[in-house]
């Protein structure tokens, strides 16, 4: 069974601070990934992919993989209280199982004003 | 342009009844897949479906059914409902993606939340 493990939290962050989202994985072979913003009650909204190992920037978020160490992380720079959600890392799978995503539970992040 | 369109939005049924769910890609998007979500748990994969062939099924019982019709959009059938498929059932529609990956990036329509009593 390949899994996905995140921090469940909540984490909590203050406004404008940096907030760090860290996700483990288990399938080796995994070559894409994935993390998704979900407010409550509402769908998960893609925000950022990554595919090669080192960081990618999007505005105030940055992906970072390291796929020797099977970890994939997501920061959130100048936290706004917007961004209070829960975030769900989510691995593609490898070889034939490529269809498909394996999500973690997501880790809740609250930014206090 | 639309995003994912599911429906219906909000679905009461009982014990032993059948529901379909519907979902319509965005436009260009040939790849849909189906999630089911359960309260504090990340989604989990049902069905992928590609040019209206099924590409992958997850750990689900033979009661899940889905389709993809000629235009994309797609049906998730759940027969003899139990309890425990009260959840929020998600559509997510995908470009065919380089290399021959099918799930590349996948979006999310608002979802169905279907509760079971």
């Amino acid at each position: 069974q390949k899994e996905v493990e995140q921090n469940s939290g909540p984490l909590s962050v203050p406004e404008g601070a940096i907030a760090s989202l860290n996700c483990t994985y288990s399938d080796r072979g995994s070559q894409s990934f994935f993390w998704y913003r979900q407010y409550s009650g509402k769908s998960p909204e893609l925000i950022m992919f990554i595919y090669s190992n080192g960081d990618k920037e999007d505005g105030r978020f940055t992906a970072q993989l390291n796929k020797a160490s099977q970890y994939v992380s997501l920061l959130i720079r100048d936290s706004q209280p917007s961004d209070s959600a829960t975030y769900l890392c989510a691995v593609e799978g490898s070889g034939g199982s490529n269809y498909k995503l394996t999500f973690g539970k997501g880790t809740l992040l609250t930014v206090n004003p | 342009d639309a995003g994912v369109t599911q429906s219906p939005t909000h679905l009461i049924k009982t014990r032993g009844q059948h529901v379909t769910l519907r979902c319509s890609p965005i436009s260009g998007h040939k790849s849909v897949s189906w999630y089911q979500q359960v309260l504090g748990q990340g989604p989990q994969f049902i069905f992928q479906y590609y040019e209206k062939e099924e590409r992958g099924r997850g750990n689900f019982p033979d009661r899940f059914s889905a389709r993809q019709f000629p235009n994309y959009s797609s049906e998730l059938n759940v027969n003899a409902l139990l309890l425990g498929d009260s959840a929020l059932y998600l559509c997510a529609s995908s470009l065919e993606g380089a290399g021959g990956s099918f799930s590349y990036e996948q979006y999310f329509g608002p979802g169905t939340r279907l509760t079971v009593t």
